[in-house]
């Protein structure tokens, strides 16, 4: 098992440009999460989706948007990147079953807008 | 709303040294707690979890105790070693909550010298 893939590991932007960050689990997992995570913030939910076909804004969804494309995959789009959003990007996945609220996250995808 | 506060790094200890991070949190409801562990250049792992009162959480020689009457998760090990120079999360679960989503603390910087 690979766990959580995401690609790319890295990429700079211009400010204006778009581009989509791509997350895949193999662990037959419910629900899907992706966060951003930034020197002294800790991390904060962009979006998430619990099951296949349903997503949901989390804390800090302005600027982004997702894509639920099956049970494995779930996109993050930045239509027109802006230098607040370099950050370090992280999907995670869970379950979703009853009295399990382990997240197994990925390895990141470090974005850099200028 | 549900938060997670933890002590301010960076810390910095002697290979031997015990290590106490401070995690306490404002839930309503019974949350689980959980100790998330992120190595420089990776994604974040769980190190260990606790999901009711009283319960101790342990992995890898570190411990942690869900604290009800404190609100408290402090997570110690009585011996620390250079590997363990990491950032650690503190995070919350609420089944009450949005699809068991995780609210994380800031982080802790931990750097053990030899």
């Amino acid at each position: 098992n690979a766990g959580v893939t995401q690609t790319p590991k890295f990429q700079v932007l211009k400010t204006g440009q778009s581009m989509t960050l791509q997350c895949a689990q193999d662990m037959n997992h419910n629900s899907m999460y992706w966060y951003r995570q930034d020197p002294g913030m800790g991390l904060r939910l962009i979006y998430y989706s619990a099951s296949e076909g349903t997503t949901d804004k989390g804390e800090v969804p302005n600027g982004y948007n997702v894509s639920r494309l099956n049970k494995r995959e779930f996109s993050l789009r930045l239509e027109s990147a802006a230098p607040s959003q370099t950050s370090v990007y992280f999907c995670a996945s869970r379950p979703g079953t009853s009295g399990n609220n382990e997240q197994f996250f990925g390895p990141g995808t470090r974005l850099t807008v200028l | 709303g549900n938060s997670v506060t933890q002590m301010e790094g960076p810390v910095t200890l002697s290979e031997e040294a015990f290590l106490t991070i401070n995690c306490t949190y404002t839930a309503t409801g019974y949350p689980s707690l959980f100790w998330y562990v992120q190595y420089p250049g990776e994604g974040l792992q769980l190190l260990l979890k606790a999901t009711k009162a009283d319960d101790k959480g342990s992995n890898k020689g570190f411990e942690a105790t869900y604290r009800k009457e404190t609100t408290s998760f402090h997570l110690e090990k009585g011996s620390v070693q250079v590997s363990d120079s990491a950032v650690y999360f503190c995070a919350l679960s609420d089944y009450g909550g949005s699809q068991g989503n995780l609210i994380f603390g800031k982080g802790t910087k931990l750097s053990v010298k030899p």
